[in-house]
């Protein structure tokens, strides 16, 4: 069993729709969880952190935490085609210094 | 803030030379640095952790020999690729957190090493 799984798509959305993307993890100790973005070529950019359950919003982007499922998930609301990247689920125990895993990436297509 | 440069952006060397790769922490000092490799349409792998002032930490697979990693303050790290071979070409990537700190574990730009 992989210790963090997406789907790698790629999965497709019209503009102006919500993308959602999904990760699990297999270590219940995992404490600290991002979703990166990484364009083609590119180095990946953090989108988004959480810790706690539940959700949390950051302008057009939510991410929802639920450990007890072992479940991470990325909401892209009105989507545009600069979202178009793949993005990368990363857990990690918490405090910094502690190494990231990484799933495989889920690629996002916004199509016009 | 958290901002991690890298350099070079992109080298291309000769089979059975070594080339250095430095990893600087521009605006906090950084305990602990990673590098990762990731090949086209993979997931970044993860090839050592580096402390300040200690040895690296190789992931199992990874030839220490090979990839030499230093990290001599708290805001350098360089990963050399000793005597590369084609078959090391790749993305290379580092990224820099502080122990006891979120900083969301900021990336480096990348190098794209191709070995000829």
């Amino acid at each position: 069993q992989k210790e963090v799984e997406q789907n790698s798509g790629p999965l497709s959305v019209p503009e102006g729709a919500i993308a959602s993307l999904n990760c699990t993890y297999s270590d219940r100790g995992s404490q600290s969880f991002f979703w990166y973005r990484q364009y083609s070529g590119k180095s990946p950019e953090l989108i988004m952190s959480i810790y706690s359950n539940g959700d949390k919003e950051d302008g057009r982007f939510t991410a929802q935490l639920n450990k007890a499922s072992q479940y991470v998930s990325l909401l892209i609301r009105d989507s545009q085609p600069s979202d178009s990247a793949t993005y990368l689920c990363a857990v990690s125990g918490r405090g910094g210094g502690n190494k990231l895993t990484f799933g495989t990436g889920t690629q996002l297509k916004v199509e016009l | 803030g958290a901002v991690v440069s890298q350099h070079p952006s992109r080298v291309i060397c000769k089979s059975g030379t070594s080339v250095k790769i430095e990893c600087r922490s521009l605006d906090f000092q950084a305990t602990t640095m990673f590098w990762y490799r990731q090949f086209p349409k993979k997931s970044l792998m993860l090839m050592a952790t580096s402390n300040e002032g200690s040895k690296a930490t190789y992931e199992q697979g990874v030839e220490k020999d090979k990839f030499l990693i230093n990290h001599a303050s708290l805001t350098l790290s360089t990963l050399t690729v000793t005597s590369a071979h084609p078959e090391d070409s790749s993305f290379y990537i580092c990224s820099a957190s502080l122990a006891g700190h979120d900083y969301g574990y900021t990336f480096g730009s990348g190098t794209r090493l191709t070995v000829v």
